[in-house]
């Protein structure tokens, strides 16, 4: 079945520093979403993207829809202690609008 | 805008009785809800689909008995833990999607504890 492969895992960063994740996926999308969890929260979207190559940002965040539909990656620039929480990678599955998740990127910050 | 509400944050409950969350999309018309859960530093796991008016479509391995859904106008939708159990703790999330848009909106999620 389709999985959405998200890494690292984790991540330990100084503050100010840029910060990259990705997801791939063993089949093509046609959407990618990135949402952050705080802890105890639900997840809030931060960025979607609909087409192949597109580069979007928001804020000090950048994200961008990967040329072969399989892969995506965030980006977080000048990382600050707010930025601490879980990043998930969503994409839909199938029709009915059911998204699969990647396994997220739990992100620490030192000050 | 998006903005979706969960009530309760958080519910502690005893063994045997039934607990409802409610989740509501407060500033557009949901027409399809989903139902998520969560333990702790995993991912989400879809429990079901909930579209407005007619029968909720749970995942595999979710028992539809006990975890009732109803879906009853475009801005309501509500999960009943039946009978809940201490193995039936955990962290509940809805989500709501506008028409055939591929992005979900997150509920603030509700915390539930079975003692």
């Amino acid at each position: 079945g389709q999985q959405l492969n998200q890494s690292p895992q984790s991540m330990f960063i100084q503050e100010g520093e840029d910060v990259s994740m990705n997801c791939t996926s063993s089949s093509i999308f046609n959407t990618w979403l990135w949402y952050k969890q705080d802890p105890g929260e639900g997840p809030v979207l931060l960025i979607a993207l609909y087409k192949a190559g597109e580069l979007t940002s928001n804020g000090r965040l950048t994200a961008q829809f990967g040329i072969t539909r399989k892969d995506s990656f965030l980006n977080i620039s000048a990382s600050i202690p707010s930025d601490v929480g879980i990043y998930f990678c969503a994409g839909p599955l199938g029709w009915g609008g059911k998204l699969i998740f990647g396994q997220g990127t739990e992100l620490s910050v030192k000050p | 805008g998006a903005v979706v509400s969960q009530h309760p944050s958080r519910v502690i409950c005893k063994s045997g009785t039934s607990v409802k969350i409610e989740c509501r999309s407060l500033d557009f018309q949901a027409t399809t809800m989903f139902w998520y859960r969560q333990f702790p530093k995993q991912s989400l796991m879809l429990m079901a689909t909930s579209n407005e008016g007619s029968k909720a479509t749970y995942e595999q391995g979710v028992e539809k008995d006990k975890f009732l859904i109803n879906h009853a106008s475009l801005t309501l939708s509500t999960l009943t833990v039946t009978s809940a159990h201490p193995e039936d703790s955990s962290f509940y999330i809805c989500s709501a999607r506008f028409r055939a848009q591929e992005t979900q909106y997150f509920g603030p999620g509700t915390r539930l504890l079975v003692l």
